[in-house]
């Protein structure tokens, strides 16, 4: 089944560690999105990717960083310098030809 | 820059009415995409309707139908029969080929037995 995955669901972590949250797709999109969500709020984009090897901050990228050295895969690292951590993330990714962002299950960030 | 502009932050309606939410958005583009998704307390973000502003005639999926005014920028989403399984966050969003995909700030419609 083609789809988007999000690991874990819920994570853990102290304060001043960094930690990376796993977002893998299988639908053969181009471009990939994180997003985060506060209780109550809309989605704040952190960072997007059009293609391999590229990407872009978003609205809110300060104390995250990304990589995309697959195009299947888009991990979010949240580091210490990330003054509020815990939020909810959802991964996305989408394709030009439809235009729509196909979620993940989104991971639960609790910093300690 | 495009932006997304959601004006109702809560609604609650009675179940088996007929509810609307606006959006209206800014952008310099002829074509693109419009959307609305659904968030329920699950929080998985489910795509409820799909817009491409090149086709004049309105979308519609059962009981969801967008009222799309290209003119005057606005998308809003008629939910009939609204049923309690409809009871979520609701998002408006915007894409344009190769740039990112934009989203309003959410309406959370209640829908009440």
């Amino acid at each position: 089944d083609g789809g988007i995955t999000q690991s874990p669901k819920y994570l853990f972590r102290k304060e001043g560690q960094n930690v990376t949250l796993s977002c893998e797709q299988n639908l053969n999109h181009d471009a990939m999105y994180w997003y985060r969500q506060d209780p109550g709020q809309g989605l704040r984009l952190i960072y997007y990717s059009q293609i391999v090897n590229d990407f872009q901050k978003g609205d809110i990228a300060e104390g995250y960083s990304v990589s995309r050295e697959k195009k299947e895969s888009f991990p979010l690292t949240v580091t210490s310098a990330q003054k509020n951590p815990t939020a909810f993330y959802l991964c996305a990714s989408s394709t030009d030809r439809e235009g729509m962002a196909f979620f993940g299950q989104g991971t639960r960030l609790t910093v300690v | 820059a495009q932006t997304v502009t959601q004006s109702q932050p809560e609604m609650s309606v009675q179940e088996a009415e007929t509810v609307t939410l606006s959006c209206t958005y800014d952008t310099s583009e002829n074509n693109y995409y419009l959307f609305w998704y659904k968030q329920p307390p699950s929080r998985q973000m489910i795509l409820v309707i799909r817009q491409e502003a090149y086709k004049q005639q309105n979308a519609t999926e059962n009981r969801f139908s967008v009222n799309f005014q290209k003119a005057a920028k606005s998308f809003s989403l008629k939910i009939s029969d609204s049923q309690l399984g409809d009871t979520a966050m609701y998002f408006c969003a915007f894409s344009h080929r190769d740039d990112k995909i934009i989203f309003g700030k959410g309406t959370r419609l209640h829908i009440l037995p």
